[in-house]
C-alpha cells in the first residue's frame, strides 16, 4: 500500500515549456487535490476532484489544468510555465467526505527559469 | 471569510522543554480540525484530528491538542520536545465543503540542543 505517489520528484523547466505532474493513490479514495506550497503562504489549493468525473477550481487555478483520469489518478498540467509557478506541488486524496481528512504525497519540486 | 490562523511563524525551543503551537480558526470553518507535520523535504503527515467528542485530542509522537470552541482555538502541545520534532506544523480545518481543507500558514518548530 503505497498511499499517494507523485512523479516526478524534481523538475526544471524553461519559461514557456509545458509539463504534466502525475499523481496516483491506491486507497480507493473518491476525492483528490492539487496544492502548491510557497514559503510563508502555507498550502494553497489549485484544483480538486470531489469524485471521478468531476473537477473544480480551487484558490489559485490560473495557469493550470487538471485531468481526473480515473478513480486512482489525477494529473496537473502546466501549459506554458512561468517563473511564478516555481513551487513545491503536493497531491492529496480523501475518502472521508464528512470530515475532509486528507493524505498527502511526497511532493514535486518545480523550478521555472 | 473562512480562515485558519497560526499566530507564530517560528517557535524556537530547547530540547526537553514544553512547547505550544497556536492555532485559531474562524467560526465559519467547520469544527473538523487537524494538525499536520511536515519534515524537511517531505509531504504532510497527519499528526492528530478533532472530529467530535472529547476536546483533548492525542496524536502521534506525544503531541496533543485541545479544541476550545469559545476561543475558536485548537492549540498543539507537547510536554517535552526532541530534536527530531524539528519540522513545520500546519493547522487546518474543513471549509464550507467537506471536500476542502483550509490551511494555516504554518509554524516552524526549531528544537535546539
Amino acid at each position: 500500500n503505497a498511499g499517494v505517489t507523485q512523479t516526478p520528484k524534481f523538475q526544471v523547466l524553461k519559461t514557456g515549456q509545458s509539463m504534466t505532474l502525475q499523481c496516483a493513490q491506491d486507497m480507493n479514495h473518491n476525492s483528490m487535490y492539487w496544492y502548491r506550497q510557497d514559503p510563508g503562504m502555507g498550502l494553497r489549493l489549485i484544483y480538486y476532484s470531489a469524485s471521478e468525473g468531476t473537477t473544480d477550481k480551487g484558490e489559485v487555478p490560473n495557469g493550470y489544468n487538471v485531468s481526473r483520469l480515473n478513480k486512482r489518478e489525477f494529473s496537473l498540467r502546466l501549459e506554458s510555465a512561468a517563473p511564478s509557478q516555481t513551487s513545491v506541488y503536493f497531491c492529496a486524496s480523501s475518502g472521508l467526505l464528512q470530515t475532509g481528512e486528507q493524505y498527502f504525497g511526497p511532493g514535486t519540486r518545480l523550478t521555472v527559469t | 471569510a473562512q480562515s485558519v490562523t497560526q499566530l507564530d511563524s517560528q517557535v524556537p525551543v530547547f530540547e526537553e522543554a514544553p512547547v505550544e503551537l497556536r492555532c485559531n480558526y474562524s467560526s465559519s470553518v467547520s469544527v473538523y480540525l487537524f494538525w499536520y507535520v511536515q519534515y524537511p523535504n517531505q509531504g504532510l503527515q497527519l499528526l492528530l484530528k478533532y472530529l467530535s467528542g472529547s476536546t483533548l485530542v492525542k496524536g502521534i509522537n506525544g503531541f496533543e491538542a485541545e479544541f476550545n470552541k469559545s476561543q475558536t482555538s485548537f492549540h498543539l502541545r507537547k510536554p517535552s520536545v526532541h530534536i527530531s520534532d524539528t519540522a513545520e506544523y500546519f493547522c487546518a480545518g474543513s471549509g464550507d465543503s467537506s471536500y476542502k481543507l483550509i490551511f494555516g500558514s504554518g509554524t516552524r518548530l526549531l528544537v535546539r540542543p
